[in-house]
Order: structure tokens, then sequence, then C-alpha cells
């Protein structure tokens, strides 16, 4: 079985600091990885996704994340956050071949003027 | 535009009434899913659907069931609602055939609250 664990469930941050979301994940099978994000009363958007190849990942809005295999992570990061940023990231994991997504329980991204 | 909708919104409801949220996609994506949010548990799967008479359930599936009539709804029904089932519901879509590499499009969310 497969499994998300998003390791802080609040970040707090001045505007324009470098900011790192952690996620590690578990399965026994190759993985397909995401990160979404949830901004206020809205559904969740793609922020970027891991498939295969290059291990370092871009988004949009400037984010990129980076998959450690042996270490089984899949941390988000931002050089220099907005106010904008400020809202809830799920890291996402589905094994190659499946349909169902597991999501972590969420980080809350909060950005201070 | 393509998108996915939900409906309503926002519902108040009691204890031991029947409840219906939809949920409309005009992706004509084949896969869909639905989806409760609760604080500290991020998301977790209901139902989901393959396609048109296809139905599957997910890890809290107990209380809720779904129909899949044709490709662009898949509504969600409470039997009898519970105020365990107070949540914020999503509903998603995502492409099918080699699908597990697709990212999934979500609605807005319904808040359902039960008194």
């Amino acid at each position: 079985a497969q499994s998300v664990t998003q390791l802080d469930s609040q970040v707090p941050v001045f505007e324009e600091a470098p900011v790192e979301l952690r996620c590690n994940y578990s399965s026994s099978v190759s993985v397909y990885l995401f990160w979404y994000v949830q901004y206020p009363n809205q559904g969740l958007q793609l922020l970027l996704k891991y498939l295969s190849g290059s291990t370092l990942v871009k988004g949009i809005n400037g984010f990129e994340a980076e998959f450690n295999k042996s270490q089984t992570s899949f941390h988000l990061r931002k050089p220099s956050v907005h106010i904008s940023d400020t809202a809830e990231y799920f890291c996402a994991v589905i094994n190659t071949g499946g349909f169902k997504t597991i999501f972590g329980a969420g980080t809350r991204l909060f950005v201070k003027a | 535009d393509a998108e996915i909708t939900q409906s309503p919104r926002h519902k108040i409801t009691e204890t031991g009434r029947q409840v219906t949220l939809a949920c409309h996609q005009t992706w004509n994506h084949n896969n869909m899913f639905w989806y409760r949010q609760d604080l500290g548990h991020g998301l977790r799967l209901i139902h989901y659907s393959y396609g048109v008479q296809d139905t599957n359930k997910g890890e809290v599936s107990d209380g809720y069931s779904v129909s899949r009539s044709n490709t662009e709804d898949l509504p969600l029904t409470l039997e009898s609602a519970a105020s365990s089932q107070t949540s914020v519901y999503f509903c998603a879509s995502s492409e099918s055939g080699e699908s597990s590499y697709n990212e999934q499009f979500f609605g807005p969310g319904t808040r359902l609250t039960v008194l």
C-alpha cells in the first residue's frame, strides 16, 4: 500500500524568503508524484508532477520539486515567496499504471509581509 | 473553456435526510472521483468511476453512493446524512487510457453541514 506523509502541517514564512515543503512517500512499486495547490475556497490545481527523467521538476508560479528515490522524498521549494503563495499544498502519489491518487494531509503555507 | 462544476456550493441539512451533490464536467473525461476533505486528513477518496455504468468504492465509501449514467455527471448521494459527514466535498476528473500520470481537475467544492 502507498502512503504520503507531509512533515509539516503549517509553515509560516516572510515574504521574499525561501521555503521548502517536505513530502515523503512509501510504495513498493514505481510511482508518479504530484504537488497540488489549493487557494482559499477553491479546488485543487496542479503545481507540478514527476513522471520520469530529470529529478528536478519545475512547475508553475516559480515552484520546483526534487525527486529523491533513495530517500523516498519529493520536497517542494521556492526561492522567494509572495503573499499570493499563501495556500494549502498537497503532495500526492500514484503507482505507475494505477488510477487512484493518494494525497497527503496538506501543508498550509502562510506568507507574512 | 472546459470546466468541472459542483452544486450546490453550500448545503445545510438535517441528520437522516437524503442529500445529493451534483458534479458536472465538460472535459469529456472518462475518470471521475469524489473526495472529502477534513482537517488533518487531506483528501480521502469516497467513490470513483472509470466510465459510464462503472462505479467503485474508495477508502471511505460507507454511507455514500454514486451512479454514472453519462460521461459528464457523477452525482454523490448520502443515503441518510450523519453529522460525521459534515465536510467539504470535491469532485475531480481525469483522462482515461494511460492516465495514471494525468493530472486530476478539481471542482470548486461543496461545503456540507449536517445538523
